[in-house]
């Protein structure tokens, strides 16, 4: 099994829709939790962090449920420019550090 | 803003081949990663390096080698290139106890 497993996608998504999608984990030490996102052929950037608590910005909302080990990313009234590939990043260690392991990312399309 | 800079957008070079691939960062950070990108595999961590001539295996080192003599430009080396090793080559850079990874715009290798 992945350390870090993503369901591929594409999601196609219409214009102002919302679309939710996780990730699951499978060690249950990991303490820090990640959203990239990245454009075709650009490289990846730090879309948020996820906190236990859930965190919010902007139509990005991210949750934690370490229960039952998984991690969300929904995005509220979709933009075209939101098409890209979402990265979950976890660092499995449980330690601080920069030993992050990536999942295979999840494609979003908009779609007018 | 940070600064990542790989040295070659895209490359092609012969099974054999010695290669060298160079990563600059402008911000004074003291954690560079590199790491490769293959459809359906996520990135995968080659090497990491916390300080000057320092420098760490990642989960798939093998076939790879780094070296890090100034602190921010850090090179992978591939010591006989195999058609394996034909991947998207992405370096990163970070602070310490800091796991926001700053990613350079990445190496299309192509061995053939």
């Amino acid at each position: 099994r992945k350390e870090v497993e993503q369901d591929p996608g594409p999601f196609n998504v219409p214009e102002g829709a919302t679309v939710a999608f996780n990730c699951t984990y499978s060690n249950s030490a990991s303490q820090s939790f990640f959203w990239y996102r990245q454009d075709c052929r650009k490289e990846p950037k730090l879309l948020m962090s996820v906190y236990s608590s859930g965190n919010e910005d902007g139509r990005f909302t991210a949750q934690l449920n370490r229960a039952s080990q998984y991690i969300s990313l929904l995005i509220r009234d979709s933009k075209l420019s939101d098409s890209a590939t979402y990265l979950c990043v976890v660092n499995p260690s449980g330690a601080a550090g920069n030993k992050l392991t990536f999942g295979g990312g999840t494609r979003v399309l908009v779609k007018p | 803003d940070v600064k990542v800079t790989q040295s070659s957008r895209y490359l092609v070079k012969r099974t054999g081949e010695k290669v060298f691939l160079e990563c600059v960062q402008d911000m004074d950070h003291e954690n560079m990663f590199w790491y490769r990108q293959d459809p359906g595999l996520g990135l995968r961590l080659i090497y990491f390096s916390y300080d000057v001539k320092m420098k760490e295996k990642g989960d798939i080192p093998e076939g790879y080698s780094v070296s890090r003599e100034k602190k921010e430009r850090f090179s992978l080396i591939l010591e006989s290139a195999s058609t394996n090793q034909t991947s998207m080559y992405l370096c990163a850079s970070s602070v310490p106890a800091n796991e926001k990874l700053f990613f350079g715009s990445g190496t299309q290798l192509s061995v053939l």
